[in-house]
């Protein structure tokens, strides 16, 4: 079975300043893909970030970076140059890739900026 | 094409009554997925679909739900007697084939059951 665990339910950071959302995952699987998912009040997920266990390079989107560590099962988010609209929930969500499973997701991290 | 679409946005339902609610992909988009959000919690799988089949249910989906994706374009989602614990959001996700795709959200229907 896969879990995801992400251990800060709240997060602050100051506007402009960079902050890192934690998230552990355990599996026994080889192949899987790691995401990232923004919930603004609003309530839609937004697609931020994805990972691949074999992509040898961390993925980066813009502002966002993934920290990957395999050996560690770790997939940190970080955020750059924080902005007053990063306020949000975020969620790290996994799937296997052999069978094409649904997401598992972890609980979340609630950030705001603070101006 | 502008997204993921659900409707209702929001329904609320005595216990004991059946609601439904629909799900319209992203056109071009072979797997849809339903998700369930209580609050405090990331969503849970609920079941999806590739094209017309359904793949995969969670134990989460219990005898009272059903889902369906007739023409393998949009999607239903029906529960039968509600209960108060089937409060929740109900998220509704679409993609393509592929390990890498990401799966593209709709709003969500917002579900309460007094």
């Amino acid at each position: 079975a896969q879990k995801i665990t992400q251990t800060q339910p709240g997060m602050f950071v100051q506007e402009k300043e960079a902050v890192t959302l934690d998230c552990t995952y355990d599996t026994s699987d080889q192949s899987y893909g790691l995401f990232w998912y923004k919930q603004p009040s609003s309530g839609e997920m937004i697609f931020l970030i994805y990972q691949g266990s074999y992509d040898e390079q961390n993925a980066t989107e813009g502002r966002y970076s993934l920290n990957f560590q395999k050996a560690r099962k770790s997939a940190n988010l970080v955020i750059s140059a924080s902005q007053l609209g990063d306020s949000a929930m975020y969620f790290c969500a996994m799937r296997r890739n052999s069978g094409n499973t649904p997401l598992v997701f972890g609980k979340g991290t609630r950030l705001s900026v603070i101006a | 094409d502008t997204g993921v679409s659900q409707d209702p946005r929001h329904k609320i339902t005595k216990r004991g009554q059946n609601v439904t609610f629909r799900c319209d992909p992203i056109s071009e988009h072979n797997r849809l997925y339903w998700y369930r959000q209580t609050l405090g919690q990331g969503p849970e799988f609920l079941t999806y679909f590739q094209n017309e089949a359904q793949l995969e249910k969670s134990r989460l989906l219990s005898d009272r739900f059903s889902a369906e994706r007739p023409k393998g374009s949009f999607s239903t989602l029906e529960i039968q007697r509600t209960e108060q614990g089937d409060s929740a959001m109900y998220l509704c996700a679409s993609s393509l084939s592929g390990n890498s795709n990401e799966q593209f959200f709709g709003p969500g229907t917002r579900l309460t059951v007094l």
